[in-house]
């Protein structure tokens, strides 16, 4: 089976705070995405990778930068955390180029900022 | 852009009845569809998945969805519904960028309620 292990459950984290959240994925996954889950918003997409060094943005990228040094992870970085940026984190990855290979997902990251 | 729209926040349903989670999508060309269900302080897994062929697709734990082309709908059923169902399930579709790359588009969720 497919792991996606997201390093920290729960977090808080201070206003203004970086804070790095972390994605480790165990199959040699080309793709990988973060996403950012809000009652009644569903899943919105921040950044995605289809490679090593590669980055293509989301939906929402403002406030956050991603980094793929090594393939099988993913950290998704808040440059200055602010309120607004309470959610829920999700990273998943996928294989393949075609867009018919489902997503596998991390249990989340429940990241709080006071 | 590709879009679905699941039109119920909430279904209710009394365990051993049939259920339905509805999706209806948008979509330039051939959809790819899938479905997803997210139990409490968990990620999201993977349920079924509709790309071509039969209309009627199989999935896990039991569950089916029926794509509907006429009614741009991909519907989620169960013949039986169990307590254990109770959870939130996602409809997405796949959105193909101009850089050729894919990334999927979920829908707002479906929380569903199975009763004893």
């Amino acid at each position: 089976d497919v792991k996606v292990t997201q390093s920290s459950r729960y977090l808080v984290k201070r206003t203004g705070e970086k804070v790095f959240l972390e994605c480790v994925q165990d199959m040699d996954h080309e793709n990988m995405f973060w996403y950012r889950q809000d009652p009644g918003l569903g899943l919105r997409l921040i950044y995605f990778s289809y490679d090593v060094k590669m980055k293509e943005k989301g939906d929402i990228p403002e406030g956050y930068s991603v980094s793929r040094e090594k393939k099988e992870r993913f950290s998704l970085i808040l440059e200055s955390a602010s309120t607004n940026q309470t959610s829920m984190y999700l990273c998943a990855s996928s294989s393949g180029q075609g867009g018919n290979q489902p997503q596998h997902f991390g249990d989340g990251t429940r990241l709080s900022i006071l | 852009a590709q879009s679905v729209a699941q039109p119920e926040d909430q279904v209710n349903v009394a365990e051993g009845n049939p259920l339905t989670v509805k999706c209806t999508y948008s979509v330039s060309g051939n959809p790819y569809l899938f479905w997803y269900v997210q139990y409490p302080n968990r990620g999201l897994q993977f349920l079924l998945k509709y790309i071509t062929g039969d209309n009627l697709v199989k999935g896990s734990y039991g569950f089916e969805a029926e794509f509907n082309k006429s009614q741009t709908s991909f519907h989620l059923k169960k013949p039986s519904a169990l307590v254990s169902d109770s959870a939130l399930y996602f409809c997405a579709v796949r959105d193909l960028l101009n850089t050729g790359f894919q990334k999927l588009v979920f829908g707002t969720g479906t929380r569903l309620l199975v009763s004893p």
